[in-house]
């Protein structure tokens, strides 16, 4: 069974920038797609991209592109995301989440909170 | 782009009760490409169904997923207590792009 660890909780400065882990046990994320969500307190979910293999390249959200980054490392099986000028809108619970046998968001990481505040 | 809607927003149930949630597109969609999640206080969200009506490994068959097109149901035929959370469903295409519900919260009548 695949269980995804992610990093610990982070406080940013606006305009600073975040990078958040996620390391996989029990599997790997070379050849199957790493994802990433977000969730504000007290909403829903948002999808803030992926790295589907097939593809190639990452695919992002359009409120995202130019200031997030999704990359892996396979030698550590750690996907990671970054994401630049942060605001306080960015204020959020990111999960990583990794394809299995029946979609891309078969297992989940337990969730980062990131919060940003001058 | 496809946005989703989920009805109702707040489901107030009992134990033992059964519920049905919606969620609907604004255009038809591949049922292949539709899944519902649930969603328990400080917990990641978990899949249950995928492909609009098939269950996850070890997802309870009290859980069922139905329609096509612009229209599906999540059923949970009897009501546990470990069952009241929110719910999400969620799609998928191959551009790709990913769009969430906003969920529907099944709380204790």
């Amino acid at each position: 069974q695949v269980q995804l660890v992610q990093s610990g909780a982070e406080v940013k400065k606006p305009g600073s920038s975040v990078k958040v882990s996620c390391k996989a046990s029990g599997g790997s994320f070379s050849g199957y797609s790493s994802n990433w969500v977000r969730q504000a307190p007290g909403h829903g979910l948002e999808w803030v991209g992926s790295f589907i293999p097939v593809f190639g390249t990452p695919n992002y959200a359009q409120k995202f592109r130019g200031r997030v980054t999704i990359s892996a490392d396979d030698s550590t099986n750690t996907a990671y995301l970054e994401l630049n000028s942060l605001r306080s809108e960015d204020t959020a619970v990111y999960y990583c989440a990794r394809e299995g046998l029946y979609t891309i968001f078969d297992f989940w990481g337990q969730g980062t909170l990131v919060t940003v505040s001058s | 782009e496809t946005v989703l809607t989920q009805s109702p927003g707040t489901l107030s149930l009992s134990p033992g009760e059964r519920a049905t949630l919606s969620c609907r597109a604004s255009q038809r969609i591949n049922s292949a490409n539709l899944a519902w999640f649930q969603q328990r206080p400080g917990q990641p969200p978990r899949l249950l169904i995928y492909g609009a009506s098939k269950r996850a490994t070890g997802i309870p068959d009290r859980f069922s997923g139905s329609g096509s097109g612009t229209d599906f149901t999540l059923s949970i035929s009897r009501l546990e207590p470990e069952d009241f959370a929110v719910y999400y469903c969620q799609l998928y295409v191959d551009s790709p792009s990913v769009t969430f519900g906003p969920g529907t919260k099944v709380d204790i009548k």
